[in-house]
């Protein structure tokens, strides 16, 4: 069964630092999304991307964020300067459909800002 | 200031038995809802998902329930196994829209 995968599956990184998390949806999905999920609260969107545009976005993706479709596999999130709070599991999903529908979800990317 | 974080309702079932978790939406726009369940370390797994013109669907031992009216979303699941062990999430969606919000999760023991 097809898979969405993540890479790395822990990030550990110094305050200031950029990163990049990647991912690779499902290979016949158009329709990507990242979320966050703060240890101990509950998953949060970020934003939605779809014909390499920004669909939607949430109140936490501000400026220090962008997200990129660099090739036809890969969907990467950047954050430019990391915060302590930025600290969370972050999860990249995709679905067939434009919206909400049916959103398929990756084992996610511990980011640990230290 | 501190984070505090979530506490985690609990539901506790002998294996066998039929399990029902519940979920409160609060957006009265929202008109797609979807299950999902969480074992510790992985990603939410796509369960069930329903739409706003159903009051009920059913899929493979699993079953959900939408109430309108006031705004309730409950997840049966038949024959529960240790497998089924994890925390299950509801999340809400506007179909005009791209985002899920999710709702805090019940942490479901199945006891051999």
């Amino acid at each position: 069964e097809p898979e969405v995968t993540q890479t790395p599956s822990h990030q550990v990184t110094q305050m200031g630092q950029e990163v990049i998390l990647r991912c690779v949806p499902i290979s016949n999905h158009l329709y990507f999304y990242w979320y966050r999920q703060i240890l101990g609260q509950k998953v949060e969107f970020l934003v939605s991307f779809y014909n390499n545009e920004i669909s939607e976005k949430s109140e936490i993706f501000d400026d220090q964020f962008s997200v990129e479709r660099p090739d036809g596999s890969n969907f990467t999130l950047k954050i430019r300067s990391t915060k302590l709070e930025d600290s969370a599991m972050y999860f990249c999903a995709s679905s067939k459909r434009t919206g909400v529908y049916e959103q398929y979800f990756g084992p996610g990317t511990r980011l640990t800002v230290t | 200031g501190e984070s505090v974080g979530l506490h985690l309702p609990t539901l506790s079932v002998q294996e066998g038995d039929n399990s029902i978790i519940n979920c409160a939406y609060s957006n009265s726009a929202s008109d797609y809802f979807i299950w999902y369940k969480q074992e510790s370390g992985k990603g939410p797994q796509f369960i069930i998902d329903i739409r706003s013109n159903m009051d009920k669907r059913q899929g493979q031992r699993v079953t959900v329930l939408l109430n309108k009216t006031v705004k309730h979303l409950s997840l049966q699941i038949a024959a529960t196994q240790p497998g089924d062990s994890a925390v299950y999430f509801c999340a809400e969606g506007e179909t005009s829209g791209s985002r899920l919000t999710f709702g805090e999760g019940t942490q479901l023991t199945v006891n051999p």
